[in-house]
Order: structure tokens, then sequence, then C-alpha cells
């Protein structure tokens, strides 16, 4: 079963325009970690928060975190057609990293 | 540093037989984790290795196992190959699981 689950499963927006995933999850986690998938290839690790976090950045990417909610987002700011792939949040617990289903982004050049 | 590599690459096997995937982790690094990916369950965690210990099991069934060698290099082996099987396996390495995950770039697998 999947711990996490992206908001919305598909998103399609201009370049240019910011992109919001969200990700929802259930249990206590030890960190939350988003990573981008390129069509059909490996994951690439693109930022790491930790549960006494609530905020983070990297570039162009926002990372935020409510542990009282159980929930995190990743915003993508002044977007690119190569920002187009999978992005997907992981919950680490207990020597294990649980995947989410996954957000497809598609930026529209 | 070199990144994560899995070979082979793409693979077709039919029912009944049996498979064995490789990955060399980054230099340094002692775990390794497995994943399957399939369009219906997703990313799926199989099990994490650590100084040639099993040290996190997912949840598939005996079928699929796998073991770590001294110089930190993985093997995973699925018997009785079935369709479902059918998928994407990841193959991740890092310092301490948990943390960031460096992946390769998979294996193909297509069961016939």
């Amino acid at each position: 079963s999947q711990q996490g689950e992206e908001d919305p499963q598909a998103l399609s927006i201009q370049e240019g325009e910011n992109a919001t995933m969200n990700c929802s999850y259930k249990t206590s986690i030890n960190n939350l970690q988003w990573y981008r998938q390129n069509s059909g290839r490996g994951l690439v690790h693109l930022i790491l928060i930790r549960s006494n976090e609530r905020e983070k950045h990297s570039g162009r990417l926002r990372v935020t975190l409510d542990t009282s909610k159980k929930s995190s987002s990743l915003l993508i700011t002044a977007s690119r057609a190569a920002d187009t792939a999978s992005y997907f949040c992981a919950t680490a617990l207990a020597r294990q990293l649980t995947f989410g289903s996954g957000t497809q982004l598609t930026v529209l050049p | 540093k070199a990144g994560v590599t899995q070979t082979p690459r793409y693979l077709i096997k039919t029912r009944g037989q049996q498979v064995t995937l490789s990955c060399s982790p980054i230099s340094g690094h002692r775990s390794v984790s497995w994943y399957q990916q399939t369009p219906g369950q997703g990313l799926q965690f199989l099990f994490e290795y650590f100084s040639e210990t099993q040290r996190n099991k997912g949840n598939f069934p005996g079928r699929f196992s796998g073991r770590q060698f001294s110089n930190s290099r993985s093997e995973m082996n699925v018997s009785t190959l079935e369709l479902g099987d059918s998928a994407l396996y990841l193959c991740a390495s890092s310092q301490i699981i948990g943390d960031t995950q460096y992946f390769g770039p998979g294996t193909r697998l297509t069961v016939l």
C-alpha cells in the first residue's frame, strides 16, 4: 500500500507558470522527499525536508511540510518544458521509503 | 562519482523462468534498495540491504529475493516468473536508508 497520495494526479500548465503539487500521508515520518521521473527512467532526488522543518528551498523549488495535517506541497516556479515529468513524494520511516502515486506534470511551450 | 548502474537494462523472459538483476551502488554507499514500478501499483518497495544483510522487506512473495555482496553490489532474483512481474525494477543506493536515495536507470522486465 502507498503511504503518500499526490494531488492532482495530472497537471498541465503553460511555460513560465508556477506548478503546485500536494502530498498527503498517513503516519508519522522522519522526513519527506520529492523525486522526479522522466518517462520510465530512474528517479532523480529533488529535495528532502525533515519532520522538524516547515519549509525548504532549492533553486526554483519550494517545499513545505505540515506534520499536523500530514501534508506537503512542492512548488515549481517559472516552469519550463524540461520540467515535464512525473513527481513523487516519498515518506521515510523505519528504514523504509514509501512512495506516493505521483503527479504527472506537463509544461506546454 | 559514477552513478548507480543496473544491468541488464532490458530483459524478456517467459512465464516460469527465473531472472537475476544486478545493481552497482555509488561508491561508498552501503545501503541498496529495490523497487518495483508498474502502471497499476506504482512504486513499491521490495527490500533493502545494508552491509550484506537484508534490513527491511516489502510485501512481496518469497519468489522475490536478493542479496548484497561485500563490495555493496546487489542482485535481485525472481523465480517462477508470472505475467504480473512485468515491470520496471529500480535500484537505489544511499549512505543511510531513509536518507536521500540515488536511483539507477532501472531494468525493464517483460514476462511473456
